[in-house]
């Protein structure tokens, strides 16, 4: 079955950008049928949306994040990979990622997630 | 963006319990929801979508209910495995979640 595993640096300096990179195993992300997200949650809060992904490379970002947020995608490497710049403490929080079942509603890509990787953490602090 | 709201935020409750979770939207999403258990230090774990479907593996003691704006995921007899958070999602525009409801141990 899929499984996705979120890697990168725990640990961010204010005003760099976090990045992170999430490898795909048991399946691949070039077959399609699925987009490919990123999802956080801040520390004892709720889960908040980032953005996803197609293996085309089609983005679609939270308007709330999507001045700072870029994600990529590396098909020979079966990856994807999560740029958010300028961070602030407001920033910390345990990074998912996660294989999305989208449908499109009034031209909207949307759906829900399963599996998620195991999450990582990333504090933002100098 | 459409907002879900979760009730109650936390309760007590004992195994062999029958459990109710409420979501609500801000406006209609017809069925386009889902239902999450997260336990501490875990990933959510996709429980139900699209309102009432269960996901392969998932206990039958768990059901989802509802469309519109009002949704609700039933635990029809709680299991100590079944102490944790839950949490819905949207899907009807970009996705959202609700703040969660922590189901702890009477």
């Amino acid at each position: 079955q899929v499984q996705l595993q979120e890697s990168g640096p725990g640990l961010v300096k204010p005003s760099q950008t976090l990045s992170l990179t999430c490898t795909v195993s048991g399946g691949s992300i070039s077959s399609g049928g699925y987009y490919w997200s990123w999802i956080r949650q801040h520390p004892g809060k709720g889960l908040e949306w980032i953005g996803y992904i197609y293996y085309s490379g089609s983005t679609y970002y939270n308007p709330s994040l999507k001045s700072r947020v870029t994600i990529s995608v590396d098909t020979s490497k079966n990856q994807f990979s999560l740029k958010l710049s300028s961070v602030t403490a407001a920033d910390t929080a345990v990074y998912y990622c996660a294989r999305v079942s989208g449908i499109t509603i009034f031209g909207v890509v949307t759906g829900w997630f399963d599996p998620w990787g195991q999450g990582t953490l990333v504090t933002v602090s100098s | 963006a459409i907002r879900m709201t979760q009730s109650p935020s936390s309760f007590s409750a004992s195994t062999g319990d029958r459990v109710t979770i409420t979501c609500r939207a801000s406006q209609g999403i017809s069925s386009y929801l889902a239902w999450y258990q997260q336990k501490p230090g875990k990933a959510p774990k996709l429980l139900i979508y699209a309102a009432s479907t269960l996901q392969s593996g998932v206990p039958s003691r768990f059901s989802g209910s509802g469309s519109g704006t009002d949704f609700t995921l039933t635990i029809s007899c709680l299991q100590s495995e079944d102490f944790a958070t839950y949490y819905c999602q949207q899907y009807y525009s970009y996705p959202s979640f609700g703040g969660g409801t922590k189901v702890e141990i009477k």
